[in-house]
């Protein structure tokens, strides 16, 4: 049974080019969330997705970055004309449909973005 | 979002029980209370959750207040493997299911 996995695991860009993360949720779960942790910072939310669907959006920066779960295939994270500003590392989470407040979160290991 | 209070960090000892403690005291009636770990280097890992009864699994005991107000994570017998960042993350669902993480308590186990 397979976690979540995550690649690349490591993703180094230059200034302007663009990242994208990709997020395998775990079998069975429909529910993918996407957090960053800046370096010596803590872990902020950007944004909960269900298949074809943007739930909650609320923690992702307004330019650059957008995110998808089509109805195949993986969750991508995408952030355009990358800024140093960037680098961090991206987890995602997938959870199982279930109560309100109970879901458990599954996280994979992370993609950690290097912008020169 | 509902707003929890760790100590930055705690030290234990290898074998010997760890208490974690965690004040919410703006907790409402539908928060689960959750606890999540994040190991160096790696993604957070989901620990226990309850709601009002203390709870039980493999890996660590929540034990929470009556007025629900506390709660402290309970590990039986620390091990170096349990060196990491703890978070107490409130959770009520509702219409998302996001964690709000907080600075968390770093715990760590001397041999």
């Amino acid at each position: 049974n397979a976690g979540v996995m995550q690649n690349p695991r490591h993703l180094v860009r230059r200034r302007g080019q663009e990242a994208r993360l990709r997020c395998s949720p775990m079998k069975g779960h429909s529910h993918v969330y996407w957090y960053r942790q800046l370096p010596e910072e803590g872990l902020k939310f950007m944004v909960y997705l269900q298949k074809e669907n943007i739930i909650d959006e609320s923690g992702m920066p307004k330019e650059r970055f957008s995110a998808e779960f089509p109805k195949e295939g993986p969750s991508i994270l995408r952030i355009q004309q990358v800024v140093r500003g960037d680098s961090a590392a991206y987890f995602c989470a997938s959870s199982p449909p279930g109560l309100a407040g109970t879901d458990t979160q599954y996280f994979g290991p992370g993609t950690r973005l290097t912008v020169l | 979002d509902a707003k929890t209070t760790q100590p930055n960090s705690m030290e234990s000892n290898e074998e010997e029980p760890v208490h974690l403690p965690c004040n919410h005291s703006t907790i409402s009636g539908t928060d689960y209370i959750h606890w999540y770990r994040q190991l160096p280097s790696q993604g957070p890992e989901y620990v226990i959750h309850g709601l009002t009864s203390n709870v039980n699994n493999r890996m660590a005991s929540l034990a929470i207040a009556e007025d629900r107000k506390s709660s402290t994570l309970i590990l039986h017998r620390a091990t170096l493997r349990d060196a990491a960042v703890y978070y107490c993350i409130l959770n009520y669902g509702g219409a998302t299911n996001k964690l709000i993480f907080g600075t968390g308590t770093l715990l760590a186990v001397q041999p």
